[in-house]
């Protein structure tokens, strides 16, 4: 069965450093997300992809995150300067239709110091 | 005010105790609930998807029932195997037409 896959699965990085947090959508499907889950709270939205541009995001996406589909098959959220409250899960999911059913990836779970 | 509320937020279960777990939500313009089950450091896992009010899907031990302001996941005979935290997700009309608003989660504990 077709999944969403995610690396790396731990990233420990300093605060201010840049990072990149790749994942790999299921191949026939054409809406990708970011969403992030800070120890012990909610999943949060931060960013929909689809035709090789931003159709959504959220307040917590702001200059210091961008995305990109830099090939047919990966997906990458970039963190331009790293802050401590940084630090969380962040999961990749896709559909084939943004009507339905989001499938999500494992995870990467970003570390700052 | 949350959009997405779960209830109870944590469960403890005897093996093959039936119960039920709660997601109320406040959106108006609902495009579709949706549960997922998550294990700790992993990704959710999809369950279900409900569009309307009446609607029910079943899935091995777990059944999810859709009203106009709630929906619940009936888990019949839990098993230890079925001990996660279980999400609840809108997606709302008025939120924008593709992110998932969540709720906290219910923490289910099935004990052998």
């Amino acid at each position: 069965e077709p999944e969403v896959t995610q690396t790396p699965s731990h990233q420990v990085t300093q605060m201010g450093q840049e990072v990149i947090l790749r994942c790999v959508p299921i191949s026939n499907h054409l809406y990708f997300y970011w969403y992030r889950q800070i120890l012990g709270q909610k999943v949060e939205f931060l960013v929909s992809f689809y035709n090789n541009e931003i159709s959504e995001k959220s307040e917590i996406f702001d200059d210091q995150f961008s995305v990109e589909r830099p090939d047919g098959s990966n997906f990458t959220l970039k963190i331009r300067s790293t802050k401590l409250e940084d630090s969380a899960m962040y999961f990749c999911a896709s559909n084939r239709d943004r009507q339905e059913t989001q499938y999500f990836g494992p995870g990467t779970r970003l570390l700052v110091l | 005010e949350d959009q997405v509320t779960q209830s109870p937020e944590a469960l403890r279960l005897q093996e093959g105790e039936s119960s039920s777990l709660n997601c109320s939500y406040t959106v108006s313009g609902l495009r579709g609930l949706f549960w997922y089950r998550q294990d700790p450091g992993k990704g959710p896992e999809f369950l279900f998807t409900l569009y309307s009010a009446g609607e029910e899907k079943e899935k091995e031990r777990l059944k999810a029932t859709l009203t106009k302001k709630e929906s619940f996941l009936h888990i019949t005979a839990p098993k230890p195997e079925d001990s996660a935290t279980y999400l609840c997700a809108v997606r709302d009309f008025f939120s924008g037409n593709t992110p998932l608003v969540f709720g906290k989660g219910t923490r289910l504990s099935v004990i052998a």
